[in-house]
């Protein structure tokens, strides 16, 4: 079964500062792999998305992620953050090709502190 | 293009009772995933419906179901409530399986049980 593990429940940067959020992936095949933002009480939203391809891809917000397949890892990285990142940050796997019966999976989630 | 939307956004219901929760996707969308959040268990996959058919299944008992319409739109129903669904439900489409295209979450629906 596909798994997800985000090692880092709390992170707290500066404002201005570099920030980068581990995830680790477990899946046998190829994965989707993905990152989503979610603001206290609302749902969540797509930062970018690795389907194939380019290992680095560029998301909203400022936001790019790269793929490294010997490391089963989908870091998310921002050179410069801003209050407004303050959010809880998930990273998902997904089965290609669907069929599986895990639909997407997610991991814990890295909560983000930014320090005026 | 409307997002995803869900209603109710908040419930409160008594143990025993069931609940249904509606989402309607995102127009052209065909494919609609339910997922439970929770502090403890994180995100889990429910269910997802493609063609009114349910394609995947999570690790739920029986009491979780749900639907989907010829309009893509989908309902949940949760019987027997327990405290334990206590939850934010969420809804995510796509515009085909899911394991083909990125999903799009909706606000979610907030399901306190007392």
């Amino acid at each position: 079964a596909q798994s997800v593990t985000q090692p880092d429940i709390h992170i707290t940067v500066s404002e201005g500062a570099s920030l980068e959020l581990r995830c680790n992936y477990s899946y046998g095949a190829t994965p989707y792999l993905f990152w989503y933002v979610q603001s206290p009480g609302q749902g969540l939203q797509l930062l970018l998305k690795y389907f194939s391809g380019d290992t680095l891809v560029q998301g909203i917000k400022g936001f790019e992620a790269e793929f490294k397949r010997s490391q089963s890892s989908f870091n998310l990285r921002k050179p410069s953050v801003h209050w407004s990142d303050a959010a809880e940050y998930f990273c998902a796997v997904g089965a290609q090709g669907g069929g599986g019966a895990d639909g997407l999976t997610f991991g814990k989630g890295t909560h983000l502190i930014i320090q005026p | 293009k409307a997002g995803v939307t869900q209603t109710p956004r908040y419930l409160i219901k008594t143990r025993g009772q069931q609940v249904t929760l509606s989402c309607s996707p995102i127009s052209g969308h065909r494919s609609v995933s339910w997922y439970q959040q929770t502090p403890g268990q994180g995100l889990q996959f429910l269910f997802e419906y493609f063609s009114e058919t349910q394609r995947n299944k999570g690790n739920f008992p029986g009491r979780f179901s749900g639907r989907q319409f010829s309009n893509s739109r989908s309902e949940m129903n949760v019987s027997t409530l327990e405290l334990g669904d206590s939850a934010l439900y969420l809804c995510a489409s796509s515009l085909a399986l899911a394991g083909y295209y990125e999903q799009y979450f909706g606000p979610g629906t907030r399901l306190t049980v007392t």
